[in-house]
């Protein structure tokens, strides 16, 4: 089946910098596309999305590119804080003759911000 | 923020007990979904449903069941528990209002189900 994959299972970076996370899709049909931020003990938190026929999206302090080229979307945090420390997830889904598909979550990437 | 609630928080059981494992939300979303997630791996939708007397199964067997009797209700029960079934387990819903009519899940916090 179709997959969603991330590029890194752990990230660190230091308090007040940028952070990068990368993700790769397989399903060249997918349209739309949605970052979760899952802190410890707690549900995924939807962070923002975005939709096939854009290349960018900008939200509070967060950027989802998509390079639908290479099936390749990422999520920057700008000026990261403690807070931002969780495991951030991927997911896609695409429409069907049935309506909207369900979506499917890659492997969690953990952010973690040194002080 | 989404309202969405599960409980209990954590289960601690033993092998051949039934449990119940219940979510609610107060927004009326139509659509709700069990999601399984082992820890700091992808979730896996075990359950869903679109309405009332709708459920369907997801993309990860699983040994569980749920009913859909009212909107605002959709526990998960496991007749028999054994230690595979341990696990957290996700609920969540949506509307079909996110952008551009896409789903936005709202998740609730969880239970972590522990099976000995």
């Amino acid at each position: 089946g179709e997959s969603v994959g991330l590029h890194l299972p752990t990230l660190s970076v230091q308090e007040g910098d940028n952070s990068i996370i990368n993700c790769a899709y397989s399903n060249s049909a997918s349209d739309y596309f949605i970052w979760y931020k899952q802190e410890s003990g707690k549900g995924p938190q939807f962070i923002i999305d975005i939709r096939s026929n854009m290349d960018k999206r900008q939200g509070q302090r967060v950027t989802v590119l998509l390079n639908k080229t290479v099936k390749h979307l990422s999520l920057q945090i700008a000026a990261t804080q403690p807070g931002d420390s969780a495991v951030y997830f991927c997911a896609e889904s695409h429409i069907s003759n049935f309506g909207n598909e369900k979506l499917t979550f890659g492997t969690g990437t953990r952010l973690t911000i040194i002080p | 923020e989404a309202d969405i609630y599960q409980t209990p928080r954590y289960l601690v059981i033993g092998t051949g007990k039934k449990i119940t494992l219940e979510c609610s939300q107060t927004m009326g979303h139509d659509k709700m979904y069990w999601y399984q997630q082992d820890p700091g791996m992808e979730l896996h939708l075990i359950h869903y449903s679109y309405g009332v007397n709708s459920t369907e199964k997801g993309d990860l067997s699983s040994e569980s069941t749920v009913s859909r009797i009212r909107t605002e209700h959709f526990p998960l029960t496991l007749e028999s528990a054994r230690p595979s079934h341990t696990s957290q387990y996700l609920c969540a819903s949506s509307v079909g209002q996110g952008f551009l009519g896409f789903e936005k899940l709202f998740f609730g916090s969880g239970t972590q189900l522990s099976v000995l």
